[in-house]
């Protein structure tokens, strides 16, 4: 059975950084791109970028460039999504997603990590 | 791409059959999926190349169109099937989605 467990949640202060992990089982993690999303209350879902399982190769949204980082850990079949610079407008919810394709569809969810970030 | 989805809301009682529209800014042929969300699961994927339904997928559910418009349609609601639709174009990067439907137990 595929799993993504995402870490737990987080309040962080502003100007800090986060890094947020998307742990996976039940499937090959080096065949297989993971997304980042991320969704604020009452806005659309918006794509943050991918990396490739097998060679840790990126792409991201323009919008996030600067701000979010991605990692795996093939070791661990793990995925990581480093966010720095904190400001309120990324406390949101973000989620780990998985595709066969760099641009596809998404058939695996993690379950979300909320960030919240106050002083 | 923008993608419109409508309605936001729904209201239907079980057994009755509804239908959720999105339509994208520019053509996207059939690069469109579509999604279940409900409280304290993972997003499920429902619908990939715009009409396939992924493996698990009661056969209730269906989707339709291609180029700009699109439609998830669910045949006898059944209880399970309360929750939000989210549809998402693949076809340019980035991948975008529309706002939700919301379908709620009339």
């Amino acid at each position: 059975e595929v799993q993504l467990q995402q870490s737990g949640a987080e309040l962080v202060k502003p100007g800090a950084s986060v890094k947020l992990s998307c742990k996976t089982s039940g499937y090959t993690f080096s065949n297989y791109y993971m997304s980042w999303l991320k969704q604020m209350p009452g806005q659309n879902i918006e794509w943050i970028g991918n990396i490739y399982g097998g060679n840790g190769g990126t792409g991201y949204n323009q919008k996030f460039k600067g701000k979010a980082t991605l990692t795996v850990d093939k070791s661990s079949s793990t995925a990581y999504m480093d966010l720095s610079s904190l400001t309120s407008e990324d406390s949101a919810v973000y989620f780990c997603a998985r595709s066969t394709r760099g641009r596809g569809w998404f058939a695996y969810w993690g379950q979300g990590t909320l960030v919240t970030v106050s002083s | 791409v923008q993608m419109t989805q409508s309605p936001s809301y729904l209201a239907a009682s079980p057994g009755e059959s509804v239908s959720i529209s999105c339509k994208a800014s520019k053509s996207i042929s059939n690069n469109l999926a579509w999604y279940q969300e409900k409280p304290g699961k993972a997003n499920k994927l429902l619908i990939h190349s715009g009409s396939t339904l992924q493996s698990g997928t009661p056969s209730r559910f269906s989707g339709s169109g291609s180029g700009t418009d699109f439609t998830l349609t669910i045949r006898s609601l059944e209880s399970e099937d309360f929750a939000v639709y989210y549809c998402q174009q693949y076809n340019e990067y980035p991948p975008t989605f529309g706002a939700g439907t919301k379908l709620e137990l009339k």
